[in-house]
């Protein structure tokens, strides 16, 4: 079993809808969590650390569930520029980020 | 600022062949990754340096894979033999002094195809 599991998607919305997906991990030490979004045949670059109040950020907001271990990502008014892999990482307490494989999501005109 | 710089961007090899990917992190950072992706996956940790010193080399998948950092800045990750199932990207990130919360800052990798 994977340490971070995703659904694969495709998310297909269209511009101003709302998209929501989220990831589990399998290891209940986990300390930190983030989303990491990837554009193709792009590096992976940080989108927002995910806290345990939950956290906004502009059109994203990042809730985590320990007690279910899972980490979730809502994405509001969905623009074309949102199309993207989005990477859900956790950390165990050391140095080591474990990715998951990624939910894509395409917004169309 | 200069963000995290990898070369090759792309590297053919034939199977058999040794390839050397360089990766210059971020100037300053003390903490440097390497990671494998393949098609379709996320990153896969592969390596951790603290300045010069490899503390971990836990995801390396076998001995015919090495890096180095010998300087404490740039560092080369080389495969020696390649097959084909070490066609992947090979990403390199650079953080401060890497604490798990710590950002870490990716390169754009260098995909390398093995034919």
């Amino acid at each position: 079993r994977k340490e971070v599991e995703q659904d694969p998607g495709p998310f297909n919305v269209p511009e101003g809808a709302t998209v929501a997906f989220n990831c589990t991990y399998s290891n209940s030490a986990s300390q930190s969590f983030f989303w990491y979004r990837q554009d193709c045949r792009k590096e992976p670059k940080l989108l927002m650390s995910v806290y345990s109040s939950g956290n906004e950020d502009g059109r994203f907001t990042a809730q985590l569930n320990r007690a279910s271990q899972y980490i979730s990502l809502l994405i509001r008014d969905s623009k074309l520029s949102d199309s993207a892999t989005y990477l859900c990482v956790v950390n165990w307490g050391d140095y080591k980020l474990s990715f998951g494989a990624g939910t894509t999501v395409t917004v169309r005109a | 600022g200069a963000g995290v710089s990898q070369s090759p961007r792309y590297k053919v090899a034939k199977r058999g062949q040794d390839v050397a990917l360089r990766c210059d992190p971020i100037s300053g950072h003390v903490s440097l990754f390497w990671y494998q992706q393949a098609l379709g996956q996320g990153p896969e940790f592969l390596t951790y340096f603290q300045n010069e010193a490899q503390l971990d080399k836990s995801g390396l998948p076998s001995d015919r894979f090495f890096a180095e950092r010998p300087e404490g800045s740039v560092s080369t990750l080389k495969i020696q033999r390649t097959q084909q199932e070490d066609s992947a990207v090979y990403l390199c990130a650079s953080s401060l002094p890497g604490l798990g919360s710590d950002t870490q800052y990716f390169g754009p990798g260098t995909r390398l195809t093995v034919l």
